[in-house]
């Protein structure tokens, strides 16, 4: 099946810095992707639909400044969370749909958990 | 935003029995997904529903999308250790593609 891969799987960063979140699909070309972020014990929340070789669209109360989305290829989209801060600390999840599949087709990669001290 | 009602939250069984969970929404959706999270990873899909009343199975797990398309339920039957993991529900409006979830089942289970 197809094969979504996330780098890193983890990072931890201070206050202020920023961070890059990869997301690759390995297999097949995505001309969409989804960003999520999940809060430990809690569900996935979509934070912004990533389109190839155009801008995000981000999910209401998601700051666009903040979480920059760049889809520059068929097979990568990067998320960078810029400024963190502590309540930026979340699992970042993204998963990538298949273009001649089914709507539902998204595959999820396996997270990224980002700390920020 | 959007939210599905997923209930139970958590659930505690021995080894061997069944189990049942459900979604609800206010809204209609045009596609219900169930996903199972394990720990530190990304979800995986499990089953797919795409029309109302459809009954699918996957192995020992079966899952239903409601009439009103407003619900579905996933069952699993006599579970086994390696069944421990969040279940999530999702529902997907037509032609957005986004997928909505709901907040998950964790399950937990006795040896």
């Amino acid at each position: 099946g197809a094969v979504v891969s996330q780098h890193p799987s983890w990072v931890i960063c201070k206050s202020g810095t920023s961070v890059k979140i990869e997301c690759r699909s390995l297999d097949f070309q995505a001309t969409t992707m989804f960003w999520y972020r999940q809060f430990p014990k809690q569900s996935l929340m979509l934070m912004a639909t990533s389109n190839e070789g155009s801008k995000a669209t981000y999910e209401q109360g998601v700051e666009k400044d903040k979480f920059l989305i760049n889809h520059a290829s068929l097979t990568l989209s990067t998320l960078t969370v810029t400024s963190a801060h502590p309540e930026d600390s979340s699992f970042y999840i993204c998963s990538a749909r298949v273009p001649t599949g089914a709507d539902h087709e998204q595959y999820f990669g396996p997270g990224t958990r980002l700390t920020v001290t | 935003g959007q939210q599905l009602n997923q209930s139970p939250q958590s659930m505690f069984i021995q080894e061997g029995e069944d189990v049942s969970m459900n979604c609800t929404s206010s809204s209609i959706f045009n596609t219900w997904l169930w996903y199972k999270q394990d720990p530190g990873e990304g979800p995986v899909l499990l089953i797919a529903l795409y029309k109302a009343g459809e009954l699918t199975s996957n192995g020992r797990l079966t899952a239903q999308f409601g009439i009103t398309r407003k619900d579905s339920f996933l069952n699993i039957s006599a579970s086994i250790p390696s069944d421990v993991g969040i279940y999530f529900c999702a529902g997907q409006l037509g032609g957005a593609q986004k997928l909505v979830f709901g907040q998950g089942t964790r399950l937990t289970i006795n040896p």
